[in-house]
């Protein structure tokens, strides 16, 4: 069965530090997106992209974040200037449908660790 | 303000025994609500989705019901079984032009033999 896979599990970086965390979707999906969990929380929407562009980004995806989809099977998220507050679990997702319910499959998740 | 809340916040039950998990929200305007399992360490997986005009969905032993009226879903587990131990979030999602997903803290849930 297709899935998500990311890359690195588990990321450990200085503050202030750049980090890119690495996704391959699914081969046919369409809508990508990037979610964060801090230990111990909820996860927490960051940012959907479609057709090589944000279709939307909650108000936690400010000027240090970038995602970006460098050729037909990558997407990355890049953090510019790591801070502590940046140490949580990362999972990216796909799905398959430009709108509507459908499923959105989820990778394993990047471990950071700002410190 | 777009919530999404979950009930219990965790909760022990016997292998074999049925429980149910509750989510109330006041996401609007309403696009889709799922349910998802999260095993520690790992992404959510999808269990269940429900549109507005769904009032149950199954997906095995897992059984979603949504009322859009009252903005109150549940999520029914039949016959716990020790690999059930996870965290169960809901997920509502708001037609706002794009998408705006709101995910609920979970319900832990220990499965116990």
């Amino acid at each position: 069965e297709p899935e998500v896979t990311q890359t690195p599990s588990h990321q450990v970086t200085q503050m202030g530090q750049e980090v890119i965390l690495r996704c391959v979707p699914i081969s046919n999906h369409l809508y990508f997106y990037w979610y964060r969990q801090i230990l111990g929380q909820k996860v927490e929407f960051l940012v959907s992209f479609y057709n090589n562009e944000i279709s939307e980004k909650s108000e936690i995806f400010d000027d240090q974040f970038s995602v970006e989809r460098p050729d037909g099977s990558n997407f990355t998220l890049k953090i510019r200037s790591t801070k502590l507050e940046d140490s949580a679990m990362y999972f990216c997702a796909s799905s398959g449908l430009t709108t509507g319910p459908d499923t959105q499959y989820f990778g394993p998740g990047t471990r950071l660790t700002v410190l | 303000k777009n919530q999404v809340e979950q009930s219990p916040q965790s909760l022990i039950i016997l292998e074999g025994k049925n429980c149910t998990l509750q989510c109330n929200y006041t996401v609007s305007p309403f696009s889709n609500l799922r349910w998802y399992k999260q095993d520690t360490g790992r992404g959510p997986v999808s269990l269940t989705i429900m549109t507005f005009s769904e009032n149950t969905k199954s997906n095995g032993r897992y059984t979603a019901t949504l009322d859009a009226d009252t903005k109150q879903s549940s999520l029914h587990i039949t016959a716990s079984q020790l690999s059930d131990s996870a965290s169960y979030i809901c997920v509502v999602s708001a037609n706002t032009g794009g998408f705006k997903t709101i995910f609920g803290a979970g319900t832990r849930l220990f499965v116990k033999a």
